[in-house]
């Protein structure tokens, strides 16, 4: 069982698409953060969320914390090929990460 | 500011071996954390060290042993290896209390022949 549960584990999409990806678990965190890990390099931090029902925007892309702080999404608006990586969410000071989704967007 | 830096980039072994990896930390950061992944995972946490002690183990056996130095530069050993033991090793520093934000080096590939 996985502390930390993302949805989809793959997505292939067209570049101006938008799409959300979903980290779900059954236990509370105090934060939550998102990484971008693309091939050959280590993850880099995207954005750290720590209320409940919490939004962030970072450009197109835009996180949000659930009310519960047990899960959290990130929505991309009109993908682009640089979006193309490995987007894994994070506990924080619990060191999980999760499953992963791994996202190529198509030109 | 220097970022996270790791050595080697790239290690082939053989079943068996011995292996240390080394991981230098960004400047001012006092923590350090490893992270072993699987082709197509996430991470998985190995241990954190904090003014070189261990602050915190996964679920790794002993035979996956680390140091951190007074500059906080750090290593990874791993005694008698195993294939399954072929993996990107992360290093990542971190500053205590900042809601665990980390940055990451770039990995050393792990090939366990």
């Amino acid at each position: 069982t996985q502390l930390l549960e993302q949805s989809p584990q793959f997505l292939s999409i067209q570049e101006g698409e938008n799409l959300t990806v979903y980290c779900n678990s059954s236990s509370v965190f105090s934060s939550l953060q998102w990484y971008r890990q693309e091939p050959g390099e280590g993850p880099v931090l995207l954005v750290t969320v720590v209320t409940g029902g919490e939004v962030k925007k970072l450009k197109r892309l835009t996180f949000q914390f659930g009310d519960a702080r047990k899960d959290s999404s990130l929505h991309i608006t009109a993908a682009q090929p640089g979006d193309t990586g490995l987007y894994l969410c994070f506990t924080g000071n619990q060191f999980y990460f999760g499953t992963g989704t791994s996202l190529t967007v198509i030109p | 500011e220097t970022g996270v830096t790791q050595s080697p980039t790239h290690l082939i072994k053989t079943r068996g071996q011995q292996v240390t990896l080394r991981c230098s930390s960004q400047s001012g950061h006092n923590t350090v954390s490893w992270y072993q992944q699987a082709l197509g995972q996430g991470p998985q946490f190995i241990f954190q060290y904090y003014r070189e002690e261990e602050n915190g183990r996964g679920n790794f056996p002993p035979r996956f042993s680390g140091l951190q130095f007074p500059n906080y530069s750090s290593e990874l050993n791993v005694n008698a290896l195993e294939l399954d033991d072929s993996a990107l090793y992360l290093c990542a520093s971190s500053l205590p209390g900042s809601a665990g934000e980390q940055f990451f080096g770039p990995g050393t590939r792990l090939t366990v022949l």
